[in-house]
């Protein structure tokens, strides 16, 4: 069975600080690992995804993360907080059951952006 | 640019009562899946739908639900007889090959208020 688990419900940042949003996984296979952010009254939109390859993976928005085995994680980080960065975001975790069909989300951590 | 869109945006139904939540796939997207989220926690895998069938479903995704691809456009949720606790976001996402290779795109959701 594949979890994620989401460090921090809440986050608050200092706008031009460095944001840091930790997600670590449980996975028995080798996972795929996602980061979504969901704006209020929207859907979720992809920030960045890691398959496979090189383990620092850039999305959008100024948004990076690095996968790291050892340690099971998968933290988000940018280096300068936008108050337009204000947001929930999803870490989630993909493996093959079937055929990656099937992911599961973290329960999301709030990101509040002081200006 | 191609999205993923749902109707409607806000259900609100008495318990018993079946409802449809409507979703329309990126047209050239093969792979379909629906989501929810109750009010204040994860977002939860129901489906995955592909080639006309279920590949994959949750412990959620009980005899009460159904999945189907009336047409080419549209891909629907079905929930028979509606109980209080099914009152939640519900999200519909597509991608056009399967998971690992590709990214779902995520619809804004349909709000379902179960009376």
């Amino acid at each position: 069975a594949q979890s994620v688990t989401q460090l921090g419900s809440h986050v608050s940042v200092s706008e031009g600080a460095l944001v840091l949003l930790r997600c670590n996984y449980s996975s028995s296979v080798p996972p795929y690992l996602f980061w979504y952010v969901q704006y209020p009254n929207q859907g979720l939109q992809l920030l960045l995804k890691y398959t496979t390859g090189a383990t620092l993976v850039k999305g959008i928005n100024g948004f990076e993360a690095e996968f790291k085995k050892s340690e099971t994680s998968f933290h988000l980080t940018k280096p300068s907080a936008h108050m337009s960065d204000a947001a929930e975001y999803f870490c989630a975790v993909s493996a093959p059951s079937g055929g990656y069909q099937k992911v599961t989300f973290g329960i999301g951590t709030k990101l509040q952006v002081i200006p | 640019e191609p999205e993923v869109t749902q109707t409607p945006s806000h259900q609100v139904t008495q318990m018993g009562q079946e409802v449809i939540l409507r979703c329309v796939p990126i047209s050239n997207h093969l792979y379909f899946y629906w989501y929810r989220q109750i009010l204040g926690q994860k977002v939860e895998f129901l489906v995955s739908f592909y080639n006309n069938e279920i590949s994959e479903k949750s412990e959620i995704f009980d005899d009460q639900f159904s999945v189907e691809r009336p047409d080419g456009s549209n891909f629907t949720l079905k929930i028979r007889s509606t109980k209080l606790e099914d009152s939640a976001m519900y999200f519909c996402a597509s991608s056009e090959q399967e998971l690992g290779t590709d990214t779902q795109y995520f619809g804004p959701g349909t709000r379902l208020t179960v009376l």
